[in-house]
């Protein structure tokens, strides 16, 4: 059974660079998605970006600028890259598998805090 | 996108059936048969219960239901029970080739 364990600092600076890992355990991230979804404080989710096996990205209009998510087949972890935080940027972080159009597994979660 | 629209709460006493809707546009909800359910307990990774409108997610008890009518998808749990107490999250695929999630209901067991 596939398992999601993600890690990465979780208090940043403004102006710093968010840097998310998620470890692909018990399966290979091949012939997948791979994407990181958000939830701000009182908010609900918010899909930011996935990319597939090829390398292929899509991300979310407004945070396109600020993020780079990547794939390392030879440790199968994703990564996400969020530049010049701001406290908006603040939030629970989530790295997930997509299937076809859903969403399975999840990580546990990462909460990242951006605060002077 | 905006958000999904989702009840902030629902409650219920174990044994009865709740539903939760999830508003959308004719852009999201409307437009594609790609909804799907979460379920997530404090402190834990959310839990695929539904996708594609009504299909339920490997293992997941027969008690939760999902359902669309136009923009609103609607996920039942009848038999309600303790265990069942979480906040549930609607998501659709989008016209924009992205997906946009609910603000969430927390569900409680009375």
């Amino acid at each position: 059974q596939v398992q999601l364990l993600q890690w990465g600092a979780g208090l940043l600076k403004p102006s710093e660079t968010l840097s998310l890992t998620c470890d692909v355990d018990g399966g290979s991230v091949s012939g997948y998605y791979w994407t990181w979804i958000r939830q701000s404080p009182g908010k609900g989710l918010e899909w930011i970006g996935d990319i597939n096996q090829s390398g292929v990205t899509d991300y979310t209009p407004s945070l396109k600028s600020r993020i780079t998510i990547t794939l390392d087949t030879s440790r199968n972890q994703v990564s996400l890259k969020l530049g010049s935080v701001t406290a908006a940027d603040t939030a629970l972080y989530y790295c997930a598998r997509r299937v076809a159009k859903w969403f399975d597994p999840w990580g546990q979660g990462t909460l990242v805090t951006v605060s002077s | 996108q905006s958000a999904l629209t989702q009840p902030a709460s629902v409650s219920g006493s174990p044994g009865q059936s709740i539903t939760i809707s999830c508003t959308g546009t004719s852009s999201d909800i409307g437009g594609y048969n790609y909804v799907s359910w979460y379920q997530r307990h404090p402190g834990k990774a959310p839990k695929l219960i539904i996708y594609d409108v009504s299909d339920r997610a490997s293992g997941i008890s027969n008690r939760f239901s999902g359902s669309k009518s136009g923009n609103t998808a609607s996920l039942t749990i009848s038999g309600l029970q303790a265990e069942d107490e979480a906040d549930y999250y609607c998501g659709s695929y989008t016209s924009s080739l992205t997906w946009v999630f609910g603000g969430g209901t927390k569900v409680t067991v009375l």
